[in-house]
């Protein structure tokens, strides 16, 4: 069973640009979460989708946002980029909801110039 | 406001000794708790998880103690192996999982032979 995909592994943006990440869950997961990675702050939840609805939300600005398609696939988009936005975007998945047992991908390492 | 609190950045174990690895919340809402630990350049996995309705948990060589009254948790890894070095997050949530995980800033578990 293929494992939690996330694209582009990494990449390089310039502040006030948009960036949109793309996360495929486990075959069969319906739910998909997104966390924010930094060495100042550690892990931070932003949202979790569940059959195209979001379900839950972090204490993060609305710059960044997220959406689920109908195959499970989950995007989350962060505009107007500033520097403390640089940090490793891991995405998850799980099978039952509510048990907190995530299946994390390797992440989206995005550098904010 | 830092609701996980993981107080050791590192800790260093000779191997085929117990480790212990703590944790602290402050949250009163939280119920639920779980551990994962982090390989360089991989997501977090899941290791074991406890609910507040219980005390202690143990899968394997893996044993998860809960300490409501302290609101502290603890994992205890024995016998300590030279795979278990990595990155340790403890984390908890709200409403049984529903709730996004709070994760603590991790544990660098250093397993010497």
């Amino acid at each position: 069973k293929a494992g939690v995909t996330q694209t582009p592994r990494y990449l390089i943006k310039t502040r006030g640009q948009q960036v949109t990440l793309s996360c495929s869950p486990i075959s069969g997961h319906r739910s998909v979460s997104w966390y924010q990675q930094t060495p100042g702050q550690g892990l931070q939840f932003l949202f979790e989708y569940f059959s195209e609805t979001q379900r839950n939300k972090g204490n993060f600005p609305g710059r960044f946002s997220g959406r689920q398609f109908s195959n499970s696939r989950s995007e989350m988009n962060v505009s107007t980029l500033e520097l403390g936005d640089s940090a490793l975007y891991l995405c998850a998945s799980q099978a039952y909801l509510d048990t907190g047992e995530l299946f994390f991908g390797e992440g989206s390492r995005l550098t904010v110039l | 406001d830092q609701q996980v609190k993981q107080n050791s950045p590192s800790l260093s174990v000779q191997e085929g000794r117990i480790s212990i690895l703590n944790c602290d919340y402050t949250n009163s809402m939280f119920d639920y708790f779980l551990w994962y630990k982090k390989y360089p350049a991989e997501g977090p996995t899941f290791l074991i998880s406890i609910s507040s309705i219980k005390d202690k948990n143990e899968d394997g060589r893996f044993t998860v103690f809960l300490n409501k009254s302290a609101k502290h948790l603890s994992l205890h890894i024995v016998p300590s192996q030279p795979g278990d070095s990595a990155v340790y997050f403890c984390a908890a949530s709200a409403r049984g999982g529903a709730d996004g995980l709070t994760f603590g800033k991790g544990t660098h578990l250093i397993i010497q032979p």
